[in-house]
């Protein structure tokens, strides 16, 4: 069985301070797939990054940077120099085998102060 | 914009009536996905279909159904609502199915309160 934790539940950061999300997964399968969703207060969910399980780069894009530790089953995200836009809750998520639905985990609430 | 469309956006229905909701995948997409968001469930996986079929089922209730129709729309049907199907309701959808790694992508969710 497939499983996310998100051992953080909130997190509360003053504008331009860095700020590192965790995940940590379980899977069984040696092929799988890790995202990043992020849900704004408005409530849809926008979908930050993709990753597998035989990529171990890490990614940056912009202000957001992604490392995935497969000997520590995690794929952590981290928001440099933290916006108050940037306030939202953040998802990890996991995919395996023959399916594409998503198994989540419980969700970090960000809190960016001005 | 992720391109995905779900109609309504709120809706406030009593206990034990039935609701429909609408979903519209992104262009080119044949896989819809429905996900329930509660407090205390989290992010769910109900139930995905594939070009019309039916092609994973999780935690949907029994009073819940869901069909995909051959212009690729999606609806999902609940009945005799309860207290507790209070929540979010997202659609989701991605190019192909039974491929894990699929971008999966969101619309903005039906927001259903049952009074």
């Amino acid at each position: 069985a497939q499983k996310v934790t998100q051992a953080q539940t909130e997190i509360s950061v003053v504008e331009k301070e860095d700020v590192t999300l965790d995940c940590v997964y379980e899977t069984r399968d040696t092929t799988y797939y890790l995202f990043w969703y992020k849900q704004p207060p408005s409530g849809e969910l926008v979908f930050l990054i993709r990753r597998n399980s035989f990529d171990e780069q890490n990614e940056i894009s912009g202000r957001y940077s992604w490392n995935f530790q497969k000997s520590t089953s995690s794929f952590n995200f981290t928001i440099t120099a933290s916006q108050v836009v940037d306030s939202a809750v953040y998802f990890c998520a996991l995919s395996t085998g023959a399916n594409s639905k998503l198994t989540f985990g419980k969700g970090i609430t960000l809190s960016v102060r001005p | 914009d992720s391109g995905v469309t779900q109609t309504p956006k709120h809706l406030i229905t009593a206990t034990g009536q039935r609701v429909t909701l609408r979903c519209s995948p992104r262009s080119g997409d044949l896989s819809v996905y429905w996900y329930q968001q509660s407090l205390d469930q989290g992010l769910q996986f109900l139930i995905q279909y594939y070009n019309g079929e039916e092609r994973a089922k999780g935690n949907i209730l029994e009073r819940f159904s869901a069909q995909q129709f051959p212009d690729l729309h999606s609806e999902l049907n609940l009945s005799s609502l309860e207290l507790g199907d209070s929540a979010l309701y997202f659609c989701a959808s991605s190019v192909e199915w039974g491929i894990s790694g699929n971008t999966i992508y969101f619309g903005e969710g039906s927001w259903l309160t049952v009074v």
